[in-house]
């Protein structure tokens, strides 16, 4: 069956950096996506890996393995406002979503 | 976890049709689906919310008489494009929202990818 892992809640400190993972079995794969969700609102849009490597935006980057089937989120000079849930999602061979059940990240001063 | 099905997951049809697409909660009580539009490798647009057995509330910028949405049971919601134009194709995802014990959960569904010629 198709599989997305991330996990459920993880803490960290204002200011620090945070490694969010993400490993992934699919029927195919035609691109990763993390988004972030604040409670209440809708999810917005952080990346996008289709290749190997490290992309970087910012305070935020991702990176990605396919022959690994892993990501990760990572997140450096964490604020306050990076409080909230962040999914991880891969597009199969069907061009469909699977969606992972979302990392709540607890940023305390 | 809790299950989120869309069908149909892809569907192509001519200009000028209808088409009908069918969000379902599989095994928990939603009582909130929201409906999205993804831009290609990009973020999701929220269309519209709809809690069972009320009025969906569209988000500025959509055609409520184009983008009809039902949401009759609480684990079903429809959601119609009419007269469905070119630039309608897009990849249409649902998510429904559950309520455990307070904290708000919202589960995603694989999305429905549509086609107009």
């Amino acid at each position: 069956g198709q599989n997305i892992d991330q996990p459920t809640e993880m803490t960290a400190t204002e200011g620090a950096i945070v490694q969010i993972n993400c490993t992934y079995q699919t029927s195919g794969f035609n691109g990763l996506f993390w988004y972030q969700q604040h409670a209440g609102e809708a999810p917005t849009f952080l990346s996008y890996n289709v290749l190997d490597g490290l992309e970087e935006k910012g305070r935020f980057s991702s990176f990605l393995s396919r022959s690994k089937g892993y990501s990760y989120l990572l997140l450096k000079e964490l604020q306050m406002k990076d409080s909230a849930s962040y999914l991880c999602a891969v597009m199969d061979s069907n061009y469909q979503l699977i969606w992972g059940a979302g990392t709540k990240l607890i940023i305390k001063p | 976890g809790a299950v989120v099905s869309q069908h149909p997951s892809r569907v192509i049809c001519k200009s000028g049709t209808s088409v009908k697409i069918e969000c379902r909660s599989l095994d928990f009580q939603a009582t909130t689906m929201f409906w999205y539009r993804q831009f290609p490798k990009k973020s999701l647009m929220l269309m519209a919310t709809s809690n069972e057995g009320s009025k969906a509330t569209y988000e500025q910028g959509v055609e409520k008489d184009k983008f009809l949405i039902n949401h009759a049971s609480l684990t079903l919601s429809t959601l119609t494009v009419t007269s469905a134009h070119p630039e309608d194709s897009s990849f249409y995802i649902c998510s429904a929202k559950t309520e455990t014990s307070g904290m708000d959960e919202q589960f995603f569904g694989p999305g429905t990818r549509l086609t107009v010629l």
